[in-house]
């Protein structure tokens, strides 16, 4: 168990449907990050929340948004949904601002989106 | 740009077999960090081990055991003795502070470890 908590685990959704996946990071991290794993893409890198604030961002479509309140738990927004979006949508977590500076980033349990 | 390649997409063993993943990375910085994860039949990520550009020394932890070589940019991990339940995709990570994925991900090798 990473400590890190993603709900739902599963959802099933409509094509133009909107849903919100949720978050909650390791007890003591600052930073949320979003992950797309598909098939044809691999595991994605979509944004990334630091103590509140956008930090980064990577390959987020502009249908997806994300925010990190100030409890620190993230939640992910994905509207008009489409075929393709279907995937296992990661949240993980670190202390600092980014695994580059010697943190570990730990991995959630993922949500596994499909779209029909 | 970063670069992570895990040129096994599939690798399968028997049981008790030892099994080298293989993983080479790309990057201008010279400090980074390099990760390993695994990743079960249930989805979940789980962190193995993670390794900064500076520490060259090999790693081992039970059956596990890592081999960083920067002069071939390469962070190879072996698992000994290999179980059944080892079966799983794992995940060679790149981070380093050009890139603002955070975490650059190799394509995965899906090991498969037969009784």
């Amino acid at each position: 168990d990473s400590g890190v908590t993603q709900t739902p685990k599963h959802l099933i959704t409509a094509t133009g449907q909107r849903v919100t996946l949720r978050c909650s990071p390791r007890s003591g991290d600052l930073s949320v990050y979003w992950y797309q794993q598909s098939l044809d893409q691999g595991l994605q890198f979509l944004i990334q929340y630091y103590n509140g604030e956008e930090r980064a961002k990577g390959n987020i479509l502009e249908r997806f948004s994300a925010q990190q309140f100030p409890d620190l738990h993230s939640e992910l927004n994905l509207s008009s949904l489409e075929l393709g979006d279907s995937a296992l949508y990661f949240c993980a977590s670190s202390v600092g601002k980014s695994g580059n500076s010697g943190n570990t980033i730990y991995f959630g349990e993922g949500s596994w989106l499909t779209v029909v | 740009a970063q670069k992570v390649t895990q040129a096994q997409t599939e690798i399968s063993v028997v049981e008790k077999e030892d099994v080298t993943l293989d993983c080479v990375y790309e990057t201008r910085d010279t400090t980074y960090y390099l990760f390993w994860y695994k990743q079960p039949p249930s989805g979940e990520l789980v962190f193995l081990i993670r390794r900064n550009s500076f520490d060259e020394q090999n790693e081992i932890s039970g059956r596990y055991s890592w081999n960083f070589q920067k002069s071939t940019s390469s962070f190879n991990f072996t698992i000994t003795a290999s179980q059944v339940v080892d079966s799983a995709v794992y995940f060679c990570a790149l981070s380093a502070p050009r890139d603002a994925r955070q975490l650059t991900f190799g394509s995965g090798t899906q090991l498969t470890v037969l009784p």
